[in-house]
């Protein structure tokens, strides 16, 4: 069976730029959730879904970030625009039911911001 | 607020050693689940164990065990006779009934030969 697939593996972009990052989550899985590792803050949720509906997102940095579930079996997060500070390893992951449901993670995005 | 703390940055030891990742949590709720994660250098994020907070029952897997402790607030995590493929960045995490999983910082595991 296919885990999470998350694209592109390696992100590199100069400051300024849109950085749209993609996740395909599991089939079937109802919730789907972003969230970004830094050495300094650690694994930090950035927005769950339930049944392609935002349901928490006070994890979103500000603005210039934002994501979208427009059908099950998709996801984007979006950084308009990128900013050096936004380097980060972004994981998308999905679970069969709601939040408190073990989390399958995908191999996650390295995104580099010059 | 943090929500979930590992005290430990960094571990290391030498291979064949037993050693223990503590993990504190602090939660309101009489409903919550604790997990652990391991990210090896290769990155990826592997599930562990899932406990929920009616079952304070311990856990053993192989050379991997659990000790969870309401009454300390504590989910920790045993590796017995570590192994050098044990090395790795591990996790504990916190979920409220119905929320996402809330991560601790890790600790950095180092086992060498």
């Amino acid at each position: 069976d296919a885990g999470v697939i998350q694209s592109p593996r390696h992100e590199v972009t100069e400051m300024g730029q849109e950085v749209t990052l993609r996740c395909k989550p599991i089939s079937g899985h109802n919730s789907l959730f972003w969230y970004r590792q830094t050495m300094m803050r650690g694994l930090e949720l950035l927005i769950y879904f339930n049944n392609n509906v935002p349901i928490d997102d006070s994890g979103m940095p500000e603005d210039r970030f934002s994501a979208k579930m427009p059908n099950a079996s998709f996801s984007t997060l979006k950084i308009q625009p990128s900013e050096p500070r936004d380097s980060a390893v972004y994981f998308c992951a999905s679970s069969p039911g709601q939040g408190s449901e073990k989390l399958f993670f995908g191999s996650g995005t390295q995104l580099s911001v010059l | 607020a943090q929500k979930v703390t590992q005290a430990q940055t960094e571990i290391s030891v030498v291979e064949k050693e037993d050693v223990t990742l503590d993990c504190v949590y602090e939660t309101r709720d009489t409903t919550y689940y604790l997990f652990w994660y391991k990210q090896p250098p290769s990155g990826e994020l592997v599930f562990l164990i899932r406990r929920n907070s009616f079952d304070e029952q311990n856990e053993i897997s192989g050379r991997y065990s659990w000790n969870f402790q309401k009454s300390t607030s504590s989910f920790n995590f045993t590796i017995t006779a570590s192994q050098v493929v044990d090395s790795a960045v591990y996790f504990c995490a916190l979920s409220e009934a119905g929320y996402a999983l809330n991560f601790g910082k890790g600790t950095s595991l180092l086992v060498t030969p």
